[in-house]
């Protein structure tokens, strides 16, 4: 079963707008991190972000920040006043324990291009 | 956090040959990770390589055609072998990093084409 779902497979926004972009998880566990990194075209993948599922306020990280809603299983990155760089692949990821090893699961992604 | 070094970074491979991909880690990690993307696809884990003891697999992946190694705590290769076009993807690998907060660095990747 699908454990991280990013139901936008592409976004288009404005320079200078802001931008959410959407992610749902699944899990039985009480103890889970999620993450939200970009790829660019380059293939390197960049972390922008982290929340634990124990963190009661919302992560920020400069321009970017986590819209956590726990009882949605939902952790929606916000981009304030987008950039052209923003242009980018963009995963949502949890971390869950298995079998002794915390393993990363990834969503499909979101392809965001920011139109000057 | 940590550094890691993977090598190389894009090849070009006939069909039926084998390639190895090598991470360096600059510091000493337990756990390192091999992921692969299909064009256009999210990252699907291959297999967590623990050093000292055999990697273990995911599903839908085996040894024979992914071979790993962790010789020591710092360093892993993958091997692509017997490649055909499906194989065409990027290849990463991961480290779960104590130097870092919040516990994943990332190679820069290798980008494999199979002719």
């Amino acid at each position: 079963a699908q454990k991280i779902t990013q139901t936008q497979p592409g976004m288009f926004v404005q320079e200078k707008e802001a931008v959410t972009l959407d992610c749902t998880y699944d899990t039985s566990d009480q103890s889970y991190g999620l993450f939200w990194y970009k790829q660019p075209s380059s293939g390197e993948m960049i972390f922008l972000i982290y929340q634990g599922s124990y963190d009661e306020q919302n992560a920020t990280e400069g321009r970017y920040s986590l819209n956590f809603q726990k009882a949605r299983k939902s952790a929606n990155l916000v981009i304030s006043a987008s950039q052209l760089g923003d242009s980018a692949m963009y995963f949502c990821a949890m971390r869950e324990p298995d079998q002794g090893a915390q393993k990363l699961v990834f969503g499909q992604g979101t392809r965001l291009t920011i139109n000057p | 956090s940590a550094v890691i070094s993977q090598k190389p970074s894009r090849d070009i491979c006939q069909r039926g040959t084998s390639l190895t991909i090598q991470c360096q880690v600059d510091s000493q990690v337990t756990m390192m990770f091999w992921y692969r993307q299909q064009p256009g696809q999210s990252l699907t884990l291959i297999a967590t390589a623990n050093q000292g003891s055999e990697a273990t697999y995911e599903s839908g992946f085996v040894i024979d055609k992914f071979p790993i190694s962790r010789p020591n705590l710092t360093f892993s290769t993958l091997t692509v072998s017997n490649m055909s076009p499906e194989d065409s993807s990027i290849y990463l690998c991961s480290v779960e990093d104590q130097h870092f907060n919040y516990g994943y660095t990332f190679g820069s990747g290798t980008r494999l084409t199979v002719v």
